[in-house]
């Protein structure tokens, strides 16, 4: 199975940009074609889905998210941060089945 | 509006069966590819399968496929999780989703004696 690595948690203050990395153990990208997805989860809520393919932003999610990454490495990146932000950040890989997560990232405020 | 509802969970006993429904609306169902995905109380997200808009294949995470069974009815618009011979460790939310965005609310399954 692909293993995605995911920081635990990432502290942010309002207004700043938070980065948060997912890696792969093996490349999720074929051709152009980059099989990683982002979600955001609030407590008590089920996940949405942020960005799809690395980069494109998912219907009715604000700009202020974005997404970069090929291969094996991908990048999520909220910029500036707002306080509806704090929620768990989830990235999935579709390129092989089983189509695993990662084990998420924390947003937490400093 | 897109809307997927699941229903079915609930307590039950190591060993038992359990199936687990989720009712689309707000699309054309036969048209979209469906999951299930489930999230155990520690958070872990755990992909378990998926099924063709016309039911005709299924594609299970290899742990899972020998007791989770994935259907669908297109006529009802509904996705199915037959769960069989279920485990402390099924305790988790199911969740269905269509992939490309929409995911219902969940329903928590309890494996307990």
């Amino acid at each position: 199975d692909i293993v995605l690595t995911q920081s635990p948690v990432l502290a942010v203050s309002l207004g700043q940009r938070a980065t948060m990395s997912c890696r792969a153990s093996q490349s999720v990208s074929i051709s152009s074609i980059n099989l990683m997805h982002w979600y955001q989860q609030k407590p008590g809520q089920q996940p949405k889905l942020l960005i799809y393919r690395a980069s494109n932003l998912a219907s009715g999610i604000p700009a202020r998210f974005s997404g970069s990454g090929s291969g094996t490495d991908f990048t999520l990146i909220i910029d500036p941060v707002q306080a509806d932000d704090i929620a768990a950040y989830y990235c999935q890989q579709s390129r092989e089945s089983p189509y695993t997560f990662g084990a998420g990232t924390k947003l937490e405020l400093k | 509006e897109v809307q997927l509802v699941e229903s079915g969970g609930g307590l039950v006993q190591p060993g038992a069966s359990l199936k687990l429904s989720c009712v689309a609306s707000g699309f054309t169902f036969s048209d979209y590819w469906m999951s299930w995905v489930r999230q155990t109380p520690g958070k872990t997200m755990e992909w378990i399968g998926d099924i063709k808009y016309d039911g005709s294949y299924t594609n299970y995470a290899p742990s899972l496929k020998n007791r989770f069974t994935i259907s669908r009815d297109n006529a009802k618009s509904t996705l199915y999780l037959q769960m069989s011979n279920v485990r402390s460790e099924d305790t988790a939310t199911y969740y269905c989703t269509r992939g490309d965005g929409p995911w219902g609310q969940g329903t928590l399954v309890t494996v307990s004696s």
